[in-house]
């Protein structure tokens, strides 16, 4: 079974501009969450959506939003981009029960931003 | 916001030995995930545990979930050089805010000398 792809896996932006980011989940996975990494910060939440629906949004501003598509592709936008938003970004995927929830990563999508 | 406490920071060790890594936390936890990421990769899931008490061996790797489910430790045994890289430990809370969204430790990066 392919695992999870993100796609740009390498991206250089400039300060005001946006960025949209691709994940694609593991076949018949439904729920996705993405992550910010950073050295300082570590691994933090930003948001999960399951069946097209955001479920849970994580501490970031309104410049982050994200989506999900009927075939549980998910995206994820961060608008007027700042120094700070560089980042590794991450998402995952998970087969989610109500019990359980084992996410699985993908390779992550490293934004550098000047 | 919540975090977890994941010790040691850094190891340095000689191939062959033994390694332990724990994380505590204040909070109970229903599910706890261990992840091993290698520089510009995303983390790659090792054990994944859903009980209080619970054992799992994965090769040479063992984990468990502790009895008070507020801490869960890693063991690697006999250690080779491909096992160097960043080990996360990373929870979920229980509680419908907490869907979708895992708590990561600060890592744990360990050096192993052939």
């Amino acid at each position: 079974k392919a695992g999870v792809t993100q796609t740009p896996r390498y991206l250089i932006k400039t300060r005001g501009q946006q960025v949209t980011l691709s994940c694609s989940p593991i076949s018949g996975h439904r729920s996705v969450s993405w992550y910010q990494q950073t050295p300082g910060q570590g691994l933090q939440f930003l948001f999960e959506y399951f069946s097209e629906t955001q479920r849970n949004k994580g501490n970031f501003p309104g410049r982050f939003s994200g989506r999900q598509f009927s075939n549980s592709r998910s995206e994820m936008n961060v608008s007027t981009l700042e120094l700070g938003d560089s980042a590794l970004y991450l998402c995952a995927s998970s087969p989610w029960t109500a019990t359980t929830d084992t996410q699985y990563f993908g390779p992550g999508t490293r934004l550098t931003v000047l | 916001g919540q975090q977890l406490n994941q010790s040691p920071q850094s190891m340095f060790i000689q191939e062959g030995e033994d390694v332990s890594m724990n994380c505590t936390s204040s909070s109970i936890f229903n599910t706890w995930l261990w992840y091993k990421q290698d520089p510009g990769e995303g983390p790659v899931l090792l054990i994944a545990l859903y009980k209080a008490g619970e054992l799992t061996s994965n090769g040479r790797l063992t984990a468990q979930f502790g009895i008070t489910r507020k801490d869960s430790f890693l063991n690697i045994s006999a250690s080779i050089p491909s096992d160097v890289g960043i080990y996360f430990c990373a929870g979920q809370l229980s509680g419908s805010s907490n869907t979708g969204k895992l708590i990561f430790g600060q890592g744990t990066t360990l050096q192993v000398k052939p």
